[in-house]
């Protein structure tokens, strides 16, 4: 089992929906978690941090964090096409110190 | 804002050469990450640095060195550079200090071509 698990998609949603995209990870002790956006040929780009249970809101961006059931996610509401981009799951996986452990990425694609 | 620079944004090498990749953070980080990123094998870190003078491992540091002279530079070296060694390269940088989370924040990347 990958330490760091994301579904690779693409997902596709129509321009206006709620984008849902979902990471597990494997580390118990995990303190703190981030989605990353990343738009082709250009480097992460840090959109949401999260270190406590329950759901953190940035604009469109709602990020979940459900520790017990070692799960995160990041809700993007009212997606708009400049929205589509890969997005990467990263965990501060205990056991690795000051290392962050990312998942594979998630490709979203928002049509207009 | 946290601003990391790479020194070239596209890079074109002959087999053999000695090639240095450079990366400076203006934000008085502690530790420093050079990943390359392939498709489909995501980012896979090489090395990094939690100070100056230090370097660790990371997963896949065969081919590769690291300098860390000062604390707001790390440099990735590839001793003699191999075609398989054409990728994007990517330098980040993240604090040690009390209240942070371990973020890191990106370099624009460096697209490296051995030919």
């Amino acid at each position: 089992q990958k330490e760091v698990e994301q579904n690779s998609g693409p997902l596709s949603v129509p321009e206006g929906a709620i984008a849902s995209l979902n990471c597990t990870y494997s580390d118990r002790v995990s303190q703190s978690f981030f989605w990353y956006r990343q738009y082709s040929g250009k480097s992460p780009e840090l959109i949401m941090s999260i270190y406590s249970n329950g759901d953190k809101e940035d604009g469109r961006f709602t990020a979940q964090l459900n520790k017990a059931s070692q799960y995160v996610s990041l809700l993007i509401r009212d997606s708009q096409p400049s929205d589509s981009a890969t997005y990467l799951c990263a965990v501060n996986l205990g056991e690795y110190g000051n290392k962050l452990v990312f998942g594979a990425g998630t490709i979203l694609r928002v049509k207009s | 804002d946290v601003k990391v620079t790479q020194s070239s944004r596209y890079l074109v090498k002959r087999t053999g050469e000695k090639v240095f990749l450079e990366c400076v953070q203006d934000m008085d980080h502690e530790n420093m990450f050079w990943y390359r990123q392939d498709p489909g094998l995501g980012l896979r870190l090489i090395y990094f640095s939690y100070d100056v003078k230090m370097k660790e491992k990371g997963d896949i540091p065969e081919g590769y060195s690291v300098s860390r002279e000062k604390k707001e530079r790390f440099s990735l070296i590839l001793e003699s550079a191999s075609t398989n060694q054409t990728s994007m390269y990517l330098c980040a940088s993240s604090s040690s200090g009390a209240f942070t989370y371990n973020e890191q924040f990106f370099g624009p990347g460096t697209r490296l071509t051995v030919l």
